[in-house]
This record gives C-alpha cells, structure tokens and sequence, in this order.
C-alpha cells in the first residue's frame, strides 16, 4: 500500500509568478484536502475535492484552484504568489471525505516566495 | 482563528520524564485526533477519540478525551529522544469535512 506523495518536495518562486503542486493519493482513498502550514503554525484548510469536484473550502482567495483527475490525485495551483505564501503546503488523503477518522498526509511541498 | 488551544506551545525535557499536553475548545467535538509531526514531514496520525472520557493508550502515550468532549490530553511516560516533533490536536464535527487544527506543542527530548 502506498501513501500519499507529494511533489516537488522543495520549490522557489518570485513573487507574481504561478505553481502547482501534485499530489497523489493513498491507494484506495478517493478525497484529497489540501492545508497550508505557516512556520509555527498548524495546518490551515485550503480546499477539498470528492468525486473530481471541490467539496469545500477554507478562508483562501480565489487565486488558490485546484484540480482532481479520475485516478483521485490532484494538483494545487496558486497565481500571482505573494509574499505569504511561503508555507508548507500539506496534502490528505481519506475514503469519502469524512475526517472523523484522521487522514494520511504527504511529506508537503516547502514552497518559498521571494 | 484558532478554534483549538493547544498547551504548553513549547516544551524541552531530558529522556526519562513525564510530561503532558492539552488541547481545549469552547466548543463540543464529536471526535478529536492527536498527530505528531516531526521536521520535513507532514503529520502522522496518533490516535482518534470519539466518546467523552475515553482514555486510549498506544506504547508509552495515554490519550484522554474530557468527559465534556471539549478538551482532551496526551501523556508521555518515560520520553524519549524519538518523541520529539510537533503534537498537533484536530477535529471535525458531523459531517464536516475538513479538520481544524491548534497552533499544537513543540516537544523536545533530550537524551
């Protein structure tokens, strides 16, 4: 059984420019969530996808999309970076959505903006 | 906003120590989840507690949800170095989907 992976792990960007970041799921999970951890932060809630459709979203402004593709992984994709939003980005992994019984995180992908 | 208090927000100890940690809310969860993260990873979970006053023990940690459902505890018996990492408490209630976390404890053990 595989976990959830994560790529890049490592990314640096200019401030105005776009990312995506991949994720692909634990074999037989078909939700992903995605949470954006600031240093000295917990994870904070970002989106997420059920079915190949958001099912949810936290706080954060439009310019954060995402995708699900048919094989349940997905891709975060954040335009116009700023500043900010240097974080580890963490992505989730469950069966139908529910978080009432924890989720299997990826490693993240440490993304600096300078 | 964090819906979750987590506490101490740092703790150092030598190996050998007990040590425990909280996590409280002005709110009812229907189930609670302890996660330890260590540096370069994401987190990893511990433990789920759904009834009030429920204790769980896995190896040297004992979880406890309060009799309440609004706060819970972790106790570490004996610590070791490999405990160290970042404990983080979550929860989601009913049929919300996403988990909330607190700003959680950064515990260090040294040997």
């Amino acid at each position: 059984e595989t976990g959830v992976t994560q790529s890049p792990t490592h990314l640096i960007k200019t401030r105005g420019q776009q990312v995506t970041l991949r994720c692909s799921s634990q074999s037989g999970h078909n939700t992903v969530s995605w949470y954006q951890q600031a240093l000295g932060q917990g994870p904070q809630f970002i989106f997420q996808y059920y079915r190949e459709e958001e099912n949810g979203r936290g706080n954060f402004p439009p310019r954060f999309s995402g995708l699900q593709f048919p094989n349940y992984s997905s891709e975060l994709n954040v335009n116009a970076l700023e500043l900010d939003d240097s974080a580890l980005y963490l992505c989730a992994s469950s069966f139908g959505g529910r978080g009432d019984y924890g989720y299997t995180f990826g490693s993240g992908t440490r993304l600096t903006v300078v | 906003t964090q819906l979750l208090e987590q506490s101490p927000q740092f703790l150092s100890i030598q190996e050998g120590e007990n040590l425990t940690v909280y996590c409280n809310s002005s709110s009812v969860f229907s189930s609670l989840q302890w996660y330890r993260q260590e540096p370069g990873e994401g987190p990893v979970l511990l433990v789920t507690v759904v009834t009030g006053g429920e204790v769980k023990k896995l190896k040297r940690l004992t979880f406890q949800f309060g009799d309440a459902r609004k706060d819970s505890s972790l106790h570490i018996t004996a610590a070791q170095p490999g405990d160290t990492g970042l404990y983080l408490c979550s929860r989601s209630g009913g049929s919300n989907y996403k988990l909330t976390f607190g700003k959680g404890t950064l515990l260090t053990v040294n040997p």
